[in-house]
Formats: structure tokens, sequence, C-alpha cells
């Protein structure tokens, strides 16, 4: 059966606190490895897509890295602005979401 | 630079009511999706449609209708509301095929039913 599972549920951190969020799946014909960001009451904003295991990917202060199995979203020197939920989904033309870790990052 | 466009952005039914959720985008996009999303769970996928005209079922059909008239536009209908139903919708579009191709989210539908 086709699974993402994130962790932790949940995560606080103080400013410039470095730490790193876990994505694992099985998904079986996965083309692709993709993260989104969510704000309160807001759509996913997406953020990176991983292809291929080794692939790393960065934006500011968010790093992605795709394993065989896994992938982790590594959160360097956080500010408060970084306080979102974080998604992990895998697929292509369809995808499997896990449940969000919620990141909030405190002065 | 609209996006992906979901209408109404809250709403209220009681149960056994009917209504029916619009999402619009403006780029021109095949594939077409519903989600839900409750506490706790990810976003789940109702229905998608991978160009006008089309329609397939997704992890959590039942219930729900849609349907795809007009490329820009996907309509997700609920024919009778259950508490059950009481949920966060959101719609996404992706281009099509590739590896540049995305999905992109709307602002969600806030949806209580009584």
């Amino acid at each position: 059966e086709d699974q993402v599972t994130q962790s932790p549920e949940a995560l606080r951190l103080q400013e410039g606190e470095s730490s790193s969020l876990n994505c694992s799946y099985t998904v079986s014909g996965l083309r692709g490895l993709f993260w989104y960001r969510q704000d309160p009451g807001k759509g996913p904003e997406f953020l990176f897509t991983l292809y291929s295991a080794g692939e790393e990917k960065e934006k500011e202060r968010l790093k992605a890295t795709l394993t065989k199995k896994e992938s982790f979203l590594h959160i360097t020197a956080p500010k408060p602005e970084d306080s979102a939920t974080y998604l992990c989904a895998g697929g292509y033309n369809k995808l499997i979401f896990g449940a969000g870790t919620r990141l909030a990052v405190h002065p | 630079n609209a996006g992906v466009t979901q209408t109404p952005k809250f709403r209220v039914l009681k149960t056994g009511q009917s209504m029916t959720l619009l999402c619009a985008q403006d780029m021109n996009h095949e594939y077409m999706y519903w989600y839900r999303q409750d506490p706790g769970m990810g976003l789940r996928l109702i229905h998608y449609s991978v160009g006008e005209g089309t329609t397939a079922k997704g992890e959590v059909p039942d219930g729900y209708n849609v349907s795809r008239l007009k490329k820009q536009n996907f309509l997700l209908g609920l024919e009778s509301a259950a508490p059950s139903q009481t949920s966060v919708y959101f719609c996404a579009s992706r281009a099509g095929q590739g590896r540049g191709s995305i999905q992109y989210f709307g602002a969600g539908t806030r949806l209580s039913v009584l």
C-alpha cells in the first residue's frame, strides 16, 4: 500500500536552532518527491521536487535531500517566519501526502 | 496573477443539502484535482481530471461527484451532504507531463455540515 509518513508531528525550535524534518515513503511508481509549505488558513505552497536518490535542493534556509526510502527537509538557523506546516508527498500524476510536520519557531 | 481560485471560501450546510464547489484555473493546465484535508491527516484525493471532459476517482470518492466541462473549471458536487463531509477542500492544477510539472493549490473552501 502506498504510504507517506512524516515525523515529528510537531516541532518547536528556538530562533537559530537548526533541525531536520523526516519523510519516509513507500509509493509504487514514484517519479517525484514533493515538499510543500502550508500556512494556517491557506493552501499548500510548492517548495521542492526531488527525483532521484542523492539529489539535493536548497532555498534560503531550507535544504531538501532524498534517499531511496526517505527525504529530509533541513532547516538552518530558522526564523519565526519559517513557522508553518511542512507537507511531503510522493507520486506523479496522483500524489500521496503525509500528515505534515507543524513547525513553530520562537524568538 | 490569479492561479487557482476556489469559490466559495466558507459554507455551512445542513445534513441532506446539496452544493457545488467551483475551482477555476487560468494557467491552461491539463490536470485538475480535488482534495480534502482533515485534522491529523494528509491531503486525500477525492477525484481528478486529466483533461477537459475527463474525470477519475481518487482515494475517497464516495459521496462526491465532479465535472470538467471546460478546461479551466473543475466542479465538485455534494448531492446529499453528511457531517462526515465537514472538511477543508482544496483544488489543485498541474500543467501535465514532464519533470517540471507541479501541482498548484487554491486557498481552500471550509465546509461545515451540521
